[in-house]
């Protein structure tokens, strides 16, 4: 059963506009949520993670992320894209029921100068 | 400090062929992930280690074996290798979720595969 979903597979967006990427997770205990980045021919980087407190979480690069355990959401935001932003990007949970990390499909974006 | 570093890099195998992917995390972490990423199909984990001499199966586990003889490794095994085999291997490595050092999932460079 798939935990985690990612409801946009491609996002293309021109620089400067804002981007909030959609990540729902299902489970009614207690996550860990994690947004990764992957730029092109790399390895995954955390962008941010939310493991308790404020359910606000600023990131790298002017990202942030809000969890709302009401609505099992954790997505991400950044108010103003850059081309250096095209990427692809993961969001992941873990379970602490499991206590292993899983991610979803990705979302391709590709900002246009 | 070098974090987690996975061999080879690049390899190009030809069906039936056996190889072993090593992956080596210096951050003393308990947890260790073996995960294949595809178009499209994002990360999708083979197999994971809760601690040395551990192992469990993930989400697509056929045609692998692994081992966790020493913490700091942990060992990608395909005895008879596959067309459909073909992908990039990602090794990971973590502290336990909601443990004192709880922290993030830390990824090796990949290992570029391709079987003929």
């Amino acid at each position: 059963a798939q935990s985690v979903s990612q409801h946009n597979h491609h996002v293309i967006l021109s620089e400067a506009a804002s981007l909030e990427l959609g990540c729902n997770y299902s489970y009614g205990g207690t996550v860990n949520l994690f947004w990764y980045v992957q730029y092109p021919g790399q390895h995954l980087q955390l962008l941010l993670k939310y493991f308790s407190g404020d359910p606000l979480v600023k990131g790298i690069k002017g990202f942030e992320a809000e969890f709302i355990k009401s609505k099992f959401s954790f997505n991400l935001r950044k108010p103003s894209v850059q081309w250096s932003d095209t990427a692809e990007y993961f969001c992941a949970v873990i379970l602490n029921r499991d206590d292993k990390i899983i991610f979803g499909k990705g979302t391709r974006l590709h900002i246009l100068p | 400090n070098a974090g987690v570093t996975q061999t080879p890099k690049f390899r190009v195998l030809k069906t039936g062929q056996s190889m072993t992917l090593l992956c080596a995390q210096d951050m003393n972490h308990e947890y260790m992930y073996w995960y294949r990423q595809d178009p499209g199909m994002g990360l999708r984990l083979i197999h994971y280690s809760v601690g040395e001499g551990t192992t469990a199966k993930g989400e697509v586990p056929d045609g692998y074996n692994v081992s966790r003889l020493k913490k700091q490794n942990f060992l990608l095994g395909l005895e008879s290798a596959a067309p459909s085999q073909t992908s990039v291997y990602f090794c990971a490595s973590s502290y336990p979720a909601g443990g004192p050092m709880n922290t993030e999932a830390f990824f090796g460079q990949g290992t570029r595969l391709t079987v003929v």
